[in-house]
C-alpha cells in the first residue's frame, strides 16, 4: 500500500529562521493535504495540492507538489513562535498520514 | 455551526474490556473517518464510513469495528482491549462529492483512551 514518509522527524529553529518539511510517497498521489497539530490539539487542515508541480502560498507558508506527484514540501519563511506544532502531510488516496515533523521555535 | 464533536474526552479501561467512542460530524458532512494517534506519532487510519457502510479500512484487526447512523454520526468499538490500544482516537468528517471523498478533513478534539 501507499507509504507516506516525512522528514525530518524534528526541527528546532531560532525565531526568524526558515523551516522546511518534506513528504515522499512510494506511489503517485492523486492529491496531498497538509495539516498542523498544535501541542495538545487536533490536526487542522492547511491546504490541498492537486496538480503536478503546483505551488501555493499562504502568507509565510509555501507548499509545493512535485512534478511526479510523489513528493511535496512545506516551507515556512521567518518562523514565529505561533508556528510551533507538528506538520503532517496526508495522501488523500487512502487516508494515510505521514509521521509528521515536529517544529519547535526558540524565541 | 457545530464542528466535529467526540465523546467521551477521556476514559480509562482495563485489558480485555470493550469501549465505544462516539462522533458527530460537522453539520452538512456525510462521511466519518476514524484515526488512532499514539503519543508522538501520526494519525493511523482505522476506517471510514459513508452511507452507513464501511468504505475504506486501514490495517487494524477485527477487534476494531464501527457503525454509522442515519444522521451521519458514528461509533467506534474496540473489543478485548490491549495495553497498546492506549491512544488518542480522532474522528474526522468530510463531504463526498461525485462519489469522491477528497476534501478537507475536519477533526474533533479526540477521545483519549488509557488501557491499564
Amino acid at each position: 500500500g501507499q507509504q507516506v514518509m516525512q522528514i525530518p522527524q524534528y526541527q528546532h529553529v531560532q525565531e526568524g529562521e526558515d523551516f522546511t518539511t518534506y513528504c515522499n510517497s512510494s506511489t503517485t498521489l492523486s492529491n496531498i493535504q497538509w495539516y498542523k497539530q498544535r501541542p495538545g490539539g487536533h490536526p487542522v487542515f492547511l491546504i490541498q495540492l492537486v496538480k503536478s508541480g503546483e505551488v501555493k502560498k499562504q502568507k509565510r507558508l509555501t507548499f509545493q507538489f512535485g512534478e511526479a506527484k510523489k513528493n511535496s514540501s512545506l516551507h515556512i519563511t521567518a518562523t514565529q513562535t505561533t508556528d510551533v506544532g507538528t506538520y503532517f502531510c496526508a495522501g488523500r488516496n487512502d487516508m494515510r498520514f505521514g509521521a509528521g515533523t515536529r517544529l519547535t521555535v526558540k524565541p | 455551526d457545530a464542528g466535529v464533536t467526540q465523546s467521551p474526552t477521556h476514559l480509562i479501561k482495563t485489558r480485555g474490556q470493550q469501549v465505544t467512542l462516539r462522533c458527530s460530524p460537522k453539520s452538512g458532512h456525510d462521511t466519518v473517518s476514524w484515526y488512532q494517534q499514539a503519543l508522538g506519532q501520526g494519525p493511523q487510519f482505522i476506517f471510514q464510513y459513508y452511507e452507513e457502510e464501511e468504505r475504506q479500512r486501514g490495517n487494524f484487526p477485527d477487534r476494531f469495528s464501527g457503525h454509522q447512523f442515519p444522521n451521519y454520526s458514528s461509533e467506534l468499538n474496540v473489543n478485548a482491549l490491549l495495553l497498546g490500544d492506549s491512544a488518542l482516537y480522532l474522528c474526522a468528517s468530510s463531504l463526498v462529492r461525485a462519489n469522491l471523498d477528497t476534501g478537507e478533513l475536519f477533526f474533533g478534539e479526540g477521545s483519549r483512551l488509557t488501557v491499564l
